[in-house]
């Protein structure tokens, strides 16, 4: 699953309210995923990540549910606050291979 | 977590010239790194996958001749953009993992414009 060329969907959000940031990968092979959050000017930070033999993650104030039926990815970020605002992308890899695959990407801007 | 440091953070080149991007795992050693580029409002796209002691592996339509990776090191990974042009202008990221299959850690990045 390569990422493509789009250019970024945006969510806005309430500062308080929850947040819920979805992702369709492609590769029906990717056993392993990864959220990362992206600010302006930076690299990637890791967020949460899941493997396939499971269906949901929770971290804090972060979950993220994984459908393989659908190839489906989500987010969901408690609580927003201001510093949540950034762009996150999820990322599948395949055991075989190594290399992790981004999706295009969400850009959430939390309004105070 | 893990660090992987890029240097330079920003260059400008002139049209014509190469430029060297490095890529350093700080406190493990990455037998394999990866090579991402990032235009403005855009997703990663996967370039190129770095090996240690071994030829790097292209992304379908990456330009191997261009874009010149070495990893000569198990802390060190390089990329050289050849004959630079303005369309090259774009944010170079590499990544590492520890482990196969587990997390992997991004650089800050390189912002790289050619004029």
């Amino acid at each position: 699953g390569e990422s493509v060329g789009l250019h970024l969907p945006t969510l806005s959000v309430q500062e308080g309210d929850n947040s819920i940031i979805n992702c369709a990968y492609s590769n029906s092979a990717s056993d392993y995923f990864i959220w990362y959050k992206q600010e302006s000017g930076k690299g990637p930070q890791f967020i949460i990540d899941i493997r396939s033999n499971m269906d949901k993650r929770q971290g804090q104030r972060v979950t993220v549910l994984l459908n393989k039926t659908v190839k489906h990815l989500s987010l969901q970020i408690a609580a927003t606050q201001p510093g949540d605002s950034a762009v996150y992308f999820c990322a599948e890899n395949i055991n075989t291979g190594n290399q992790f695959y981004f999706g295009t990407g969400t850009s959430l801007t939390v309004i105070p | 977590g893990a660090v992987v440091s890029q240097h330079p953070s920003r260059v400008i080149c002139k049209s014509g010239t190469s430029v060297k991007i490095e890529c350093r795992s700080l406190d493990f050693q990455a037998t394999t790194m990866f090579w991402y580029r990032q235009f403005p409002k855009q997703s990663l796209m996967l370039m190129a996958t770095s090996n240690e002691g071994s030829k790097a592996t292209y992304e379908q339509g990456v330009e191997k001749d261009k874009f010149l990776i070495n990893h000569a090191s198990l802390t060190l990974s390089t990329l050289t953009v050849t004959s630079a042009h303005p369309e090259d202008s774009s944010f170079y990221i590499c990544s590492a993992f520890t482990r196969p299959n587990t997390e992997a850690f991004f650089g800050q990045g390189t912002r790289l414009t050619v004029v």
